[in-house]
Formats: structure tokens, C-alpha cells, sequence
């Protein structure tokens, strides 16, 4: 069965560092998330990618973030400068339509910062 | 914005049925998924509804009633992995962001 990829595992990095986080979407999906979850806590909302941009962002997806889908089977995430209140769960996740779509998601990256 | 409340914890026992209950407060609402999500892992679909009524599927069903904000998740038969959070998460309009609740850490015990 098909599903979404999500490297590395765990990633640890110093406050102000770059990182970038990796997904691979499941093929024949047309829809790409970004969700995060800080320990305890919510799944939330990051940004909504199709036809190669942006189609929503939340209001934690400011400036620090981007998307890129750089090749047909990447999808990446990178926080620009790390806080350390960034440290979470971060879950990509995959569609074949929009909305009512079910989302399927990877296993995750831990990031943690330090 | 939306509103989505479920009850944090919940204790069910092996072979009983469990509900968990959602109520939400939100403009536009579109559709309502269930998720399930294990301790240190991914969410994992379980349901949607988007109209009202009971959906079935296996062991677990899902129930909607739009007028009154209100979805319940239904398990029976509950066995020992069934312990995990349940998550509600809505829609909203045309949109494709998916807003989760805090969701429900069911435990099922011997």
C-alpha cells in the first residue's frame, strides 16, 4: 500500500539554525500539508500546497517558512531560523482532492531545538 | 475561527462499546473527519461525514447531526489497540485546511 515519507525521523538543531524536512507525497496525489504538534498538545494547520503553490497558510506559517516542491516527488519544508518554541512533531500529509479528502500522513520528524 | 470540543480522557473496557462525543462551533462547516492517532505516531484516518447520519464501517461508526454541531465516534468490540487519541477535526467552506481537536485518549482496560 501507498504512503507518504517523511525523513529524517528526528532532526535536533541549534536555536537560529536552518532546517530543512523532507516528504515524499504518495504519487498520484495532488494535495500537500504540513501539519505540526507540539508534545501534549493539538494537530495544527501549517500550509496547503497545489499545482505548485501555496493554497492556505496558517497564521504560525509566517516569514520563518517555506514549501517548496523542488523535483515531482519531494515536498519540503524549511524553517528559516529555529526558535526553540518550534520544537514539535512536524507530519506531512497527502490527497488526492481538496477539502473531503481523507489526508494521509507520514510518520512524522521530531524536531527539536536546542 | 472554529471551535472544536471533545472530552480529554476516557476508560472503556476490553469487548464494551465506547462513544466519544464532539461538539464544534464553527462558520461554513463542511465536513467532519475522525482520526486515530497512537501514542508517538502519525494520525490515521478513520471516517468522514458530511451529511447527517450514522456512517458504519467495521467496528467503528460515526454519527453527525449538522443542526446541532454535534458527532459522536462510536467503537465496539473494543480490543487492547484501540487505545489511542481520537481526533475531531472539521472543514470548513471550500478551504483545505483541516482543523483538529485537542482529541480523546481513550484507554481500554482487561
Amino acid at each position: 500500500e501507498p504512503e507518504v515519507t517523511q525523513t529524517p525521523s528526528h532532526q535536533v538543531t541549534q536555536m537560529g539554525q536552518e532546517v530543512i524536512l523532507r516528504c515524499v507525497p504518495i504519487s498520484n496525489h495532488l494535495y500537500f500539508y504540513w501539519y505540526r504538534q507540539i508534545l501534549g498538545q493539538k494537530v495544527e494547520f501549517l500550509v496547503s500546497f497545489y499545482n505548485n503553490e501555496i493554497s492556505e497558510k496558517s497564521e504560525i506559517f509566517d516569514d520563518q517558512f517555506s514549501v517548496e516542491r523542488p523535483d515531482g516527488s519531494n515536498f519540503t519544508l524549511k524553517i528559516r531560523s529555529t526558535k526553540l518554541e518550534d520544537s514539535a512533531m512536524y507530519f506531512c500529509a497527502s490527497s488526492v482532492g481538496h477539502a473531503n479528502y481523507e489526508q494521509y500522513f507520514g510518520p512524522g520528524t521530531r524536531l527539536t531545538v536546542t | 475561527g472554529q471551535n472544536i470540543d471533545q472530552p480529554t480522557e476516557m476508560t472503556a473496557t476490553e469487548g464494551a462499546i465506547v462513544q466519544i462525543n464532539c461538539t464544534y462551533q464553527t462558520s461554513g462547516f463542511n465536513g467532519l473527519f475522525w482520526y486515530q492517532q497512537h501514542a508517538g505516531e502519525a494520525p490515521t484516518f478513520l471516517s468522514y461525514n458530511v451529511l447527517d447520519g450514522l456512517e458504519e464501517k467495521g467496528r467503528f461508526s460515526s454519527f453527525l447531526s449538522r443542526s446541532k454541531g454535534y458527532s459522536y465516534l462510536l467503537l465496539k468490540e473494543l480490543q487492547m489497540k484501540d487505545s489511542a487519541s481520537y481526533l475531531c477535526a472539521v472543514t470548513v467552506g471550500g478551504y483545505q485546511k483541516v482543523t483538529f481537536g485537542i482529541g480523546t485518549k481513550l484507554q481500554v482496560i482487561p
